[in-house]
């Protein structure tokens, strides 16, 4: 039972472009989001988080934004450069419980120099 | 990944062996969970620990796995007599104590274990 699912596998985009990956969630309890990003024999690394009371967060060049009545995120890059080019995870979590975490399987985002 | 301190970072067993992980959070950091990374998949939650005490172990092996986080020392992720399907990557995090709801987990590098 996959209640956290990246769809998009992998992703191509120019540097100077926009990367936009996608997040579909099935548990209604989530309501704390994240993104990580890793690099190959690395740890995963955050990147960006959002609460539930919001529906956009943004930090520098990256964006995340919650629809929660789609139960849908979505981390925008703007712009690509070709150090970002990695596996982009997502993450859920219920603050309530014990805020462990539930990972989609990752998009690997390579930017073209 | 500074901070929380995972080794070794690559481990070869033989089946039926013992597998120990060892990691180190966080200075500050008194919550530890422990992840499994089979290979093309996403991280998951195996067990989350505080010092002396497993508050959620939900995501471990009925048998053969357990963690430990001693008052002093590491927490151990242990893996007895290891089967091939044990062979991934484990990653420990790390959280403090105060506005968990807001403070993203730290990972470390991971543990790579091989079984031969």
């Amino acid at each position: 039972d996959q209640q956290v699912k990246q769809n998009s596998p992998s992703l191509s985009v120019q540097e100077g472009r926009i990367s936009i990956l996608n997040c579909d969630y099935t548990n209604s309890m989530f309501d704390y989001f994240l993104w990580y990003k890793k690099y190959p024999a690395e740890g995963p690394t955050f990147l960006i988080s959002i609460s539930s009371i919001k529906d956009k967060n943004e930090d520098g060049r990256f964006t995340v934004f919650l629809n929660k009545s789609a139960k849908h995120l979505s981390l925008h890059i703007v712009p690509s450069q070709p150090g970002d080019s990695a596996v982009y995870f997502c993450a859920a979590t219920t603050t309530s419980g014990t805020y462990k975490y539930i990972f989609g399987t990752g998009t690997r985002l390579k930017v073209l120099a | 990944n500074a901070g929380v301190m995972q080794n070794p970072r690559h481990l070869v067993r033989r089946r039926g062996q013992e597998a120990r992980l060892r990691c180190s959070p966080m200075k500050g950091h008194s919550h530890v969970y422990w992840y499994r990374q089979l290979p093309e998949e996403g991280l998951k939650f195996m067990v989350y620990l505080q010092k002396e005490n497993i508050i959620d172990e939900s995501g471990m092996p009925k048998e053969r796995f357990s963690a430990e986080f001693p008052k002093e020392g590491p927490s151990i992720l242990r893996i007895q007599q290891v089967v091939r399907g044990d062979s991934a990557a484990y990653f420990c995090a790390s959280s403090p104590q105060r506005d968990r709801g807001r403070q993203p987990q730290h990972f470390g590098d991971g543990t790579r274990l091989s079984i031969l």
